[in-house]
């Protein structure tokens, strides 16, 4: 089956930096990879997705790099803001399944 | 706010008791997903509906925990003779499930379950 890791529990910024997490996965055919912000208290919230045909996805303030030689992906975001702080979740599927995995989630805080 | 809503939003029951959660999906969403998630860790997959179907169930989805979605469209999840261990965050999700292709899922506030 699938694994998904991510890399550190907790990061710490500071408000204005770029903020990197990163996740490994396990399985070589996902193929559809995906993060979520959870704030305290509420459902994960949809950031960004990408597929195995693409190794880099924008969006605002927020990228996405997968390298699947080394089965990793990362979530980039810029000028990261106090609203930032929350669990970060990296979630990967293989081909035919519509069922992520989820990873065990990178919490960020961002001091002002 | 996702368009996914969960009722109740929170639930304290005595162990034994029976409980229902009901989720209401994004509209046209054709696929539903029920996970559950504890303290530190990332969303664990129950089970899954397109539209009426129930077409996946967990190893974790063990005989006391049933889920329907009776017109496709909202869909409760049971959990009878409940266990201390059953506490946890029931989160659901809605994908438009058009095609064959893993598609975006969108999740709900949760229902937090505490079993006395």
């Amino acid at each position: 089956g699938e694994s998904v890791g991510l890399h550190l529990p907790t990061l710490s910024v500071q408000e204005g930096d770029n903020s990197i997490i990163n996740c490994a996965y396990s399985n070589s055919a996902s193929d559809y990879f995906i993060w979520y912000k959870q704030e305290s208290g509420k459902g994960p919230q949809f950031i960004i997705d990408i597929r195995s045909n693409m190794d880099k996805r924008q969006g605002q303030r927020v990228t996405v790099l997968l390298n699947k030689t080394v089965k990793h992906l990362s979530l980039q975001i810029a000028a990261t803001q106090p609203g930032d702080s929350a669990v970060y979740f990296c979630a990967a599927a293989s081909g035919g399944s519509y069922i992520p995995t989820f990873g065990r989630g990178t919490s960020l805080i961002v001091h002002p | 706010d996702t368009g996914v809503s969960q009722n109740p939003r929170h639930k304290i029951t005595k162990r034994g008791q029976n409980v229902t959660f009901r989720c209401d999906p994004i509209s046209e969403h054709n696929r539903l997903y029920w996970y559950r998630q504890t303290l530190g860790q990332g969303p664990e997959f129950l089970t899954y509906f397109q539209n009426e179907a129930q077409l996946e169930k967990s190893r974790l989805l063990s005989d006391r925990f049933s889920a329907e979605r009776p017109k496709g469209s909202f869909s409760t999840l049971e959990i009878q003779r409940t266990e201390q261990g059953d506490s946890a965050m029931y989160l659901c999700a809605s994908s438009l499930g058009q095609g064959k292709v893993t598609d975006t899922q969108y999740f709900g506030p949760g229902t937090r379950l505490t079993v006395l």
